[in-house]
C-alpha cells in the first residue's frame, strides 16, 4: 500500500533529552513537511524539504532539526531546546509542484514526563 | 503574509441534512490552490476537495462541495446528506502558485453530525 507512516504513535521525553520522530513515505513524493499542532488550533509548519540533502525552515522552527538523506524518509529530532515540545506532530508529502495537495501522515503525539 | 480565517469554531447537522463552512483568505497573490482537510478523532489529516484560483468552475466531490468566490475571498465547504463519519475538524488551506511551499491552514470547525 502506497502511503505515509509515522513512528512511534506516543513519545515521552525527558526533560533535556532530544527525541527523533520518524516520517516514511513510498509515494515517490519529492517534496516532505513537519507540522506541529496544538489543541484546538490549525497546524503550523516546522520545517520542509523539496529534494534530498535539502530542507528549510518553516516558520517554527527553533528547537527542532531535521534531515533528508533518502528520499523515503524525512526525519525530525525535538532538541532539548524545545522547551514546549507537547503537541501532536505531522508528517506530510506532496508532489514536487506548489499546487499539488499534501498527504498526511497518522501523527505522532509528544508528551513531556 | 497569507492569512486563512474559520470563523465558525464549532457546528452541529442532523444526520442527512447539509452543512456549510465558511473560509475567508487574505492574498496579495493571483495564483494560488485552496483545500478543505478534514481531521477525524483518529487525527488523520485526510484531504476532502481541492480548488485552482484560476478555475472558475467550483470542485465538488461526492458529498462535498465548494462555493469559491475569489473576488470575496471566499471558499466554504458544503456537505450534502450529512453522515455520522462527517464528524471531524474541518480546516482550510491554501497555497500560493510559486516556489513557495507553505501550507497555510486555518484555525479550523469542529462538526458533529447527530443521529
Amino acid at each position: 500500500d502506497g502511503g505515509i507512516t509515522q513512528s512511534p504513535k506516543y513519545l515521552f521525553r525527558k526533560e533535556g533529552q532530544n527525541v527523533t520522530l520518524s516520517c516514511e513515505q513510498n509515494l515517490n513524493h519529492d517534496a516532505m513537511y513537519w507540522y506541529r499542532q496544538d489543541p484546538g488550533q490549525g497546524l503550523r509548519l516546522i520545517y520542509y524539504s523539496q529534494i534530498v540533502n535539502d530542507f528549510q525552515k518553516g516558520d517554527i522552527a527553533e528547537g527542532y532539526s531535521v534531515s533528508r538523506e533518502k528520499k523515503e524518509s524525512f526525519p525530525l529530532t525535538v532538541t532539548s531546546a524545545q522547551k514546549n515540545p507537547t503537541a501532536f506532530y505531522l508528517c506530510a508529502s506532496s508532489m514536487d509542484r506548489a499546487q499539488a495537495a499534501q498527504y498526511f501522515g497518522p501523527g505522532t503525539r509528544l508528551l513531556v514526563l | 503574509a497569507q492569512t486563512v480565517t474559520q470563523s465558525q469554531p464549532e457546528m452541529s447537522v442532523q444526520e442527512a441534512e447539509t452543512v456549510t463552512l465558511s473560509c475567508t483568505y487574505d492574498t496579495s497573490e493571483n495564483n494560488y490552490y485552496l483545500f478543505w482537510y478534514k481531521q477525524p478523532p483518529s487525527r488523520q489529516m485526510i484531504l476532502v476537495i481541492r480548488q485552482e484560483a484560476y478555475k472558475q468552475q467550483n470542485a465538488t466531490e461526492n458529498r462535498f462541495s465548494v462555493n469559491f468566490q475569489k473576488a470575496a475571498k471566499s471558499f466554504s465547504l458544503k456537505i450534502s446528506d450529512s453522515q455520522l463519519g462527517d464528524t471531524a475538524m474541518y480546516f482550510c488551506a491554501f497555497i500560493i502558485s510559486t516556489n513557495d511551499y507553505k501550507l497555510s491552514f486555518g484555525a479550523g470547525t469542529t462538526v458533529t453530525v447527530r443521529a
